[in-house]
């Protein structure tokens, strides 16, 4: 494995479901990032990890609650969510402290709520 | 506040022409800028970038931008377009050192045959 990667690809859950969507970087890489994208919207950065510490959290409900173990993966969890939930969720890594901060994105998990 | 703003929702043009894609961005000094590609289904992929010096950047798959400081923009430009070419485009920008990026809303580019 390669990159950035995320499981499910696609999820569809009710809304009192719980369900967990997981990334996981393999380039070693110290941060990790969530970023909802809508459509017609622009990507809305969720929540930031620095060295597994949250130092981002974007005003998002409290039904999304993310999990980093370790530098190499990342969680968003779900909880109770509401029909405008669904929507891509794209995770991404970086290397801070290397200069200039490019992130690298996975795939996406494409969320559905019933 | 940083913004990025994408003017053209949807853009159309033909095999083999030019393409300019537009990207404006608002930030009281200069920024790190990005463009970023999304084919259907797959996640951003990064084009170039722009940090400093060379005004003109060459990234992958044959497309280039120019950062205009006068003007705020950092357009997207490509010789001839191929169909391969057809995606979603995001112009972001970054404080710079920062690890937020902002983007625009985005440009669908079709491709005819």
């Amino acid at each position: 494995e390669t990159g950035v990667t995320q499981t499910p690809r696609h999820l569809v859950m009710g809304m009192t479901n719980k369900k967990s969507l997981k990334c996981e970087q393999h380039l070693g890489h110290n941060a990790m990032y969530w970023y909802k994208q809508s459509a017609k919207k622009p990507l809305e950065l969720m929540f930031v990890y620095s060295l597994e510490e949250r130092v981002e959290n974007n005003s998002v409900p409290s039904r999304f609650s993310p999990e980093c173990p370790n530098s190499s993966h990342l969680f968003l969890h779900l909880h109770t969510l509401q029909p405008e939930d669904s929507a891509l969720y794209l995770c991404a890594s970086s290397q801070e402290g290397a200069g200039a901060n490019v992130l690298t994105f996975g795939a996406g998990s494409r969320l559905t709520v019933l | 506040a940083q913004s990025v703003t994408q003017p053209d929702i949807h853009i159309t043009v033909s095999e083999g022409a030019s393409l300019e894609l537009r990207c404006n961005y608002s930030y009281g000094a200069t920024p790190y800028l990005f463009w970023y590609v999304q084919s259907p289904g797959q996640g951003l992929q990064l084009l170039l970038k722009y940090f400093s010096g060379d005004t003109l950047v060459q990234g992958i798959k044959g497309f280039e931008a120019e950062f205009k400081r006068s003007q705020s923009s950092f357009n997207l430009r490509k010789p001839s377009v191929h169909w391969s070419d057809a995606a979603e485009y995001f112009c972001a920008v970054a404080a710079r050192g920062g690890n937020k990026l902002t983007f625009g809303t985005g440009t669908q580019l079709k491709v005819e045959l």
